[in-house]
């Protein structure tokens, strides 16, 4: 069965550079959660997604910004990359808000240095 | 906002021994509790979720109950093998919308 794809799997960042994550969630799924989770952390909620709109907003900062395409597919853009956002960003998608059955991706694994 | 807090942060269990871990949530409204298995670099694995409208819900070795008057739910793990050693996250959802995690518990089982 196919599953949530995230691309790419690894990124290496110098500071103040910009970075792209890709989502694209199982197919029929119209809704995209973006986790970002640090060494040794749990997940943080960043931002959501439902039917190409943003539909919740968690502890994401102004640097980034995230989109929903026609075709599901999310994006999420980081800018003046910190150190300290070197971490795992995951990416969940489900079918509508009401049914939860979240399925996560493999993550992209971030290195700022 | 939701928070969900998460104890214990280890736990050690000589395998075929049983393991609990607790989790208290503060939204009311709260009405979705999944719980994931996380190895090292790897993804949220789901491994059994109750909804608001169960008391206790079990698959195999593994057992989840939910107390709504006090906010709490718990994981229950028996028989347990050394390849259940992960980390575990319980979360908490409102209306099926996004999760807010516990802070994990790491799970050692000895042989």
């Amino acid at each position: 069965a196919a599953g949530v794809i995230q691309s790419p799997r690894h990124l290496i960042k110098e500071k103040r550079e910009t970075a792209t994550l890709k989502c694209y969630p199982i197919p029929r799924h119209d809704t995209v959660y973006w986790y970002q989770q640090g060494p040794g952390q749990d997940p943080q909620f960043l931002i959501s997604f439902y039917e190409k709109m943003q539909s919740d907003k968690g502890s994401i900062p102004d640097r980034f910004s995230a989109q929903q395409f026609s075709d599901y597919h999310s994006e999420l853009n980081m800018s003046s990359l910190e150190l300290g956002d070197s971490a795992l960003y995951f990416c969940a998608s489900s079918l509508g808000r009401r049914q939860g059955g979240y399925t996560f991706g493999s993550g992209t694994r971030l290195t700022v240095v | 906002g939701e928070n969900v807090e998460q104890h214990p942060s280890t736990l050690s269990v000589q395998e075929g021994d049983s393991a609990v871990i607790k989790c208290t949530y503060s939204d009311s409204a709260s009405n979705y509790f999944p719980w994931y298995k996380q190895e090292l670099g790897k993804r949220p694995q789901l491994i059994i979720d109750i909804r608001s409208n169960v008391g206790e819900k079990k698959d195999q070795r593994i057992a989840v109950t939910l107390n709504k008057t006090a906010k709490h739910f718990s994981l229950h793990i028996t028989e347990t093998q050394p390849e259940d050693s992960a980390v575990y996250f319980c979360a908490a959802s409102i209306r099926n919308d996004k999760l807010i995690f516990g802070t994990g518990t790491r799970l050692q089982v000895f042989p």
